[in-house]
């Protein structure tokens, strides 16, 4: 079956720009994250749905990032007025969750995104 | 001070090796811990996941200790397609922290 679906696979844009990440999750997959990577550290948390609502937006490191899954399913991440920092690869990833909560987590491939 | 800590390494073991990973977390709720394994520009994959009483596949081993906080992984008889990073990863409710990754080498 499909896979956890990310795009584009590459993004470059200019500083101060307007980007939008999409993640399409496996089918029937009620919990979908976010996190950022960068070159040499492991996957940075930014935002958890479970469903529709966001169950933890702790890890989004300012207002310029939001996030929206409004079905339940397809989720979009928005960088807003992009900073060089902001380069990394995003990362999304979707889980069935199960009652004891022991669901590992089915990454994309991710979007390398590029501020210059 | 990060959730999940791991010695990022690297690790250059010859093949046929043992090797272990270690790491600390420190959120005393979580529930669940995995080890997931990454290869370069790659995403992460799972490789398996980490009970109390302590679990094996085939050359991997993985141990959890909740009064220390710590998790391990134990891989025997190394292959060079085990070369790759290995994260190491806390849950609580769903919450899934990762550690920064120990990255491995096995050469011949």
């Amino acid at each position: 079956g499909a896979g956890v679906s990310q795009t584009p696979s590459n993004k470059v844009t200019e500083k101060g720009k307007y980007v939008e990440l999409r993640c399409d999750p496996i089918s029937g997959h009620t919990a979908l994250y976010w996190y950022r990577q960068s070159l040499g550290q492991g996957p940075e948390f930014l935002i958890y749905f479970q469903g529709t609502g966001a169950a933890d937006d702790s890890g989004l490191p300012n207002d310029r990032f939001f996030a929206v899954r409004p079905e339940g399913s397809v989720s979009t991440l928005k960088i807003q007025r992009t900073e060089r920092g902001d380069s990394a690869v995003y990362l999304c990833a979707s889980s069935l969750v199960s009652t004891v909560n022991n669901s590992p987590l089915h990454f994309g491939n991710g979007t390398r995104l590029t501020v210059t | 001070r990060k959730e999940v800590e791991q010695d990022p390494g690297p690790f250059n073991v010859p093949e046929g090796a043992t090797v272990a990973f270690n790491c600390t977390y420190s959120n005393s709720a979580s529930q669940s811990f995995f080890w997931y394994r990454q290869d370069c520009r790659k995403e992460p994959k799972l490789l398996m996941s980490v009970y109390s009483s302590g679990n094996e596949d085939g050359r991997f081993t993985a141990q959890l200790n909740r009064a220390s906080q710590y998790i391990s992984l134990l891989i025997r008889d190394s292959k060079l397609s085990d070369s790759a990073t290995y994260l190491c990863v806390a849950n609580e409710d769903n919450d899934m922290r990762f550690g920064a990754g120990t990255r491995l080498t096995v050469k011949p």
